[in-house]
């Protein structure tokens, strides 16, 4: 089945420095989406991308999917400790069904 | 708009045991998950139903979980016997989206979960 890769597994940052976690598979995607799972809560929704080369920014978020639709990250600017928590990216099938990734955990520090 | 609803939200058994938990997806929303999600890992897809249909159930150890959907609102996962392996968070999702639809509706939501611990 679909297999997705995501480093790092751990992230320790000191609160206002920056952190990027990534996606990769070996095939070609249709689609990813990205989620957020606070400490002891359920995975929440960010963003998904679906073209090539996309770019999308919520805020202090910023998403890209590779031009090869095999990779895709996400960037935090400048953290802050609300942004404490597991970062998963989801990859998707035309039917609805995702694949998790073993998610990022972030640290931040004050 | 209310959210997906689960209960109970913590279970606690002995192995061998039988468990069920319940999950009121979002009013309208035609597919939804089971997600099995062991400490430290990403959520793993137990069974995917489309309105009353079961769309995927490929990683769902079948000789003693069950699921449910009937009528394509609500469900039930069952665990019949417990093994201490399955101490997990059970998650419950849904989505607007079904077969065919924009990729836009495969946006998910999930439940806050049952927390399961087998003895």
């Amino acid at each position: 089945g679909q297999q997705v890769m995501q480093i790092p597994q751990y992230q320790h940052v000191q609160e206002g420095e920056d952190f990027t976690t990534y996606c990769n598979s070996s095939t070609t995607l249709s689609n990813i989406q990205w989620y957020k799972q606070r400490p002891g809560g359920h995975p929440v929704f960010l963003i998904q991308l679906v073209k090539s080369g996309e770019v999308k920014k919520q805020k202090r978020l910023t998403f890209q999917f590779g031009e090869a639709k095999k990779n895709s990250s996400l960037h935090i600017t400048a953290t802050q400790t609300t942004d404490v928590g597991t970062y998963f990216c989801s990859v998707g099938t035309s039917y609805g069904k995702l694949t998790f990734g073993q998610g990022t955990i972030l640290t931040v520090h004050p | 708009e209310a959210g997906v609803a689960q209960s109970p939200r913590y279970k606690i058994i002995e192995k061998r045991q039988s468990v069920a938990f319940w999950c009121n997806p979002i009013s309208g929303h035609a597919t939804l998950y089971w997600y099995q999600q062991i400490l430290g890992q990403g959520p793993k897809l137990l069974i995917q139903f489309q309105n009353n249909g079961v769309v995927d159930d490929s990683q769902l150890p079948k000789d003693r979980f069950s699921a449910e959907r009937l009528k394509g609102v609500d469900s039930t996962l069952k665990i019949q016997p417990a093994k201490l392996e399955d101490s997990a968070v059970y998650l419950c999702a849904s989505s607007p989206g079904t077969w065919g639809t924009p990729s836009s509706y495969n946006e998910q939501f999930f439940g806050p979960g049952t927390r399961l611990t087998v003895l």
